[in-house]
């Protein structure tokens, strides 16, 4: 079985500062992970995700997340927030199958999420 | 990518009834799911919807309470039956398509 550990429910940074949203996963496969916000009253949109090749993943709006398997974490962070940033962030873990069409991501497992708010 | 719309945005029903969600999709997709997502907790697969077959439901949820329907390659409802109070949440719609998975915006459910 896989699962997600998102540490903090809530992060608060200023404008500007360093964004570091925490993700620990579980999973007895390789994983693929992923990261994704959502705006209020909005669908969730992939910022970015792993999927076996390099270990530092660039992704959109400035984030990134480096892949730790020693330390099976995921965490997303972004050098300077800003205020359009401010969302929930959820993180996500999947494994790997094959099927006729070839191999996909199985399951997506999700993390609690984590909402992000940013002050001026 | 793919767009996907959800209807209604939402709703409040009383307790008894039952509630359809749309989902429709912009692209022919095989692949798509319904998630629910409790007020403060993540989202948890409810069952998995391919276009040709019957739906596929996760642990702690049965089609008698969700059925679903999946009539295209564009299209899928979802029927929350028989509803209480526990069941309010946002109900989301996803897709899968070309390897990424893609979100509805959700149906915000309140049941009184």
């Amino acid at each position: 079985a896989q699962s997600v550990t998102q540490l903090g429910s809530h992060v608060s940074v200023s404008e500007g500062a360093l964004v570091l949203l925490r993700c620990n996963y579980s999973s007895s496969v390789p994983p693929y992970l992923f990261w994704y916000v959502q705006y209020p009253n909005q669908g969730l949109q992939l910022l970015l995700k792993y999927t076996s090749a390099a270990t530092l993943v660039k992704g959109i709006n400035g984030f990134e997340a480096e892949f730790k398997k020693s330390e099976t974490s995921f965490h997303l962070t972004k050098p300077s927030a800003h205020m359009s940033d401010a969302a929930e962030y959820f993180c996500a873990v999947s494994d790997l199958f094959g099927n006729a069409g070839g191999t996909s991501y199985g399951k997506l497992t999700f993390g609690q999420g984590t909402i992000l708010t940013v002050h001026p | 990518s793919a767009v996907i719309s959800q209807k209604p945005s939402r709703d409040i029903c009383q307790r008894g009834t039952s509630l359809t969600i749309q989902c429709q999709v912009d692209s022919q997709v095989t692949m798509m799911f319904w998630y629910r997502q409790q007020p403060g907790q993540s989202l948890t697969l409810i069952a998995t919807a391919n276009q040709g077959s019957e739906a596929t439901y996760e642990s702690g949820f049965v089609i008698d309470k969700f059925p679903i329907s999946r009539p295209n390659l564009t299209f899928s409802t979802l029927t929350v039956s028989n509803m209480s109070p526990e069941d309010s949440s946002i109900y989301l719609c996803s897709a899968r398509l070309a390897r990424e998975q893609f979100f509805g915006p959700g149906t915000r459910l309140t049941v009184l």
